[in-house]
């Protein structure tokens, strides 16, 4: 069974600070990890997805995370908020490959003050 | 290319009643999940469908029913609404399993 725990309900941040957004996982399995941004009214969208390749993945919009399986963790990270950065972030799991079903953390509504 | 269509985008239903939620993901993808979002229980998995098979189902009473057509297209159904049904569904598409999914907007669905 897989789990995921997102740290903080709540991020707020300073336009151009550090993004630092927590994750940890649990798995029976060696896990496929996924951060998913999602704006009011829409949708979901992959921001980065790890699936045992390099420890360290690079998603879109300038975010990265990195895979730590001694802390089974998954933090997503940008060096520089920007305005547009303002989202709620979902962390996920899946337990192997070919494995549709995706387990959510409860998500972390990031805030920028300009 | 188009992305995942869903329909109805909101729908207001009585207690009792029964709904279908329709979800046409991206030409070409074969394969389809819903999920429930609510602001207590967060995203939760219902259904994933691939070539009109269900593969999965997540932990929701039997109310809670879909297929999925030749065509790919997929609907959801609920029937004997509750209160507590009232969330975000949201329909998301890949190539086929475990491939990236791609996330329709959702349809809000408001019970009273």
């Amino acid at each position: 069974a897989q789990s995921v725990t997102q740290l903080g309900s709540h991020v707020s941040v300073s336009e151009g600070a550090l993004v630092l957004l927590r994750c940890n996982y649990s798995s029976s399995v060696p896990p496929y990890l996924f951060w998913y941004v999602q704006y009011p009214n829409q949708g979901l969208q992959l921001l980065l997805k790890y699936t045992s390749a390099a420890t360290l993945v690079k998603g879109i919009n300038g975010f990265e995370a990195e895979f730590k399986k001694s802390e089974t963790s998954f933090h997503l990270t940008k060096p520089s908020a920007h305005m547009s950065d303002a989202a709620e972030y979902f962390c996920a799991v899946s337990g192997f490959q070919g494995a549709q079903k995706l387990v959510f953390g409860q998500g972390t509504r990031l805030t920028i003050n300009p | 290319k188009a992305g995942v269509t869903q329909t109805p985008r909101y729908l207001i239903k009585t207690r009792g009643q029964q709904v279908t939620l329709s979800c046409s993901p991206i030409s070409g993808h074969r394969s389809v999940s819903w999920y429930q979002q609510t602001p207590g229980q967060g995203l939760q998995f219902l259904f994933e469908y691939f070539s009109e098979t269900q593969r999965n189902k997540g932990n929701f009473p039997g109310r809670f029913s879909g297929r999925q057509f030749s065509n790919s297209r997929s609907e959801m159904n609920v029937s004997t609404l509750e209160l507590g049904d009232s969330a975000l569904y949201l329909c998301a598409s890949s190539l086929a399993p475990g491939d990236e999914q791609f996330f329709g907007p959702g349809t809000r669905l408001t019970v009273l």
